[in-house]
């Protein structure tokens, strides 16, 4: 069964460093997401992704963040200069072609520790 | 706004017993409504969904869930709980009226079976 993967699955980072994450989606999917989730907190969406380029984002979604999708098959989540309170699982998620009630379905989640 | 609550941080049952996880949900017009559960270091794993027609909707490992929309809920339940049902279940909604497919998440609730 296809699935999501990412990678790394922990990342530990310096307080003012870059961070990739990244993601790679079930192949025919064409919609992307990242969400956070914060120990102990609720999933909280990020950034949604559709035909190369941003559908909507949330208000923790700054200019700190970016995403790409640089090939065919990865979608990553960049943190330019990351802060203590950016320390949360990050969840990748890809849903097919037929819209907002295709399911999302997710990957295992990039642990990230900044220190 | 869209929100989604979940009422109870922990349900614990005895295996064998019936289980029933509640989600209660804020959005203006027909949601579409999920389940997802999270065993620990895993991502979040899709369970089922609500999108139209029978309010009583079944998924995965024997799960099910009922659409009340008079009470703008969406309980999950299982007939005979199983030990390996403890885990974290998130219920998730997303407004039909999105074309970006953002989900909001419910705090999560702690199911524990107990043999």
């Amino acid at each position: 069964e296809p699935e999501v993967t990412q990678t790394p699955s922990h990342q530990v980072t310096q307080m003012g460093q870059e961070v990739i994450l990244r993601c790679v989606p079930i192949s025919n999917h064409l919609y992307f997401y990242w969400y956070r989730q914060i120990l102990g907190q609720k999933v909280e969406f990020l950034v949604s992704f559709y035909n190369n380029e941003i559908s909507e984002k949330s208000e923790i979604f700054d200019d700190q963040f970016s995403v790409e999708r640089p090939d065919g098959s990865n979608f990553t989540l960049k943190i330019r200069s990351t802060k203590l309170e950016d320390s949360a699982m990050y969840f990748c998620a890809s849903s097919g072609q037929s819209g907002p009630q295709e399911t999302q379905y997710f990957g295992p989640g990039t642990r990230l520790l900044v220190l | 706004a869209q929100s989604v609550a979940q009422p109870e941080d922990q349900v614990n049952v005895a295996e064998g017993n019936p289980l029933t996880v509640k989600c209660t949900y804020s959005v203006s017009g027909n949601p579409y409504l999920f389940w997802y559960v999270q065993y620990p270091n895993r991502g979040l794993q899709f369970l089922l969904k609500y999108i139209t027609g029978d309010n009583l909707v079944k998924g995965s490992y024997g799960f099910e869930a009922e659409f009340n929309k008079s009470q703008t809920s969406f309980h999950l339940k299982k007939p005979s709980a199983l030990v390996s049902d403890s885990a974290l279940y998130f219920c998730a909604v997303r407004g039909r009226s999105s074309n970006t497919g953002k989900l909001i998440f419910g705090q999560g609730t702690t199911l524990q079976v107990k043999p």
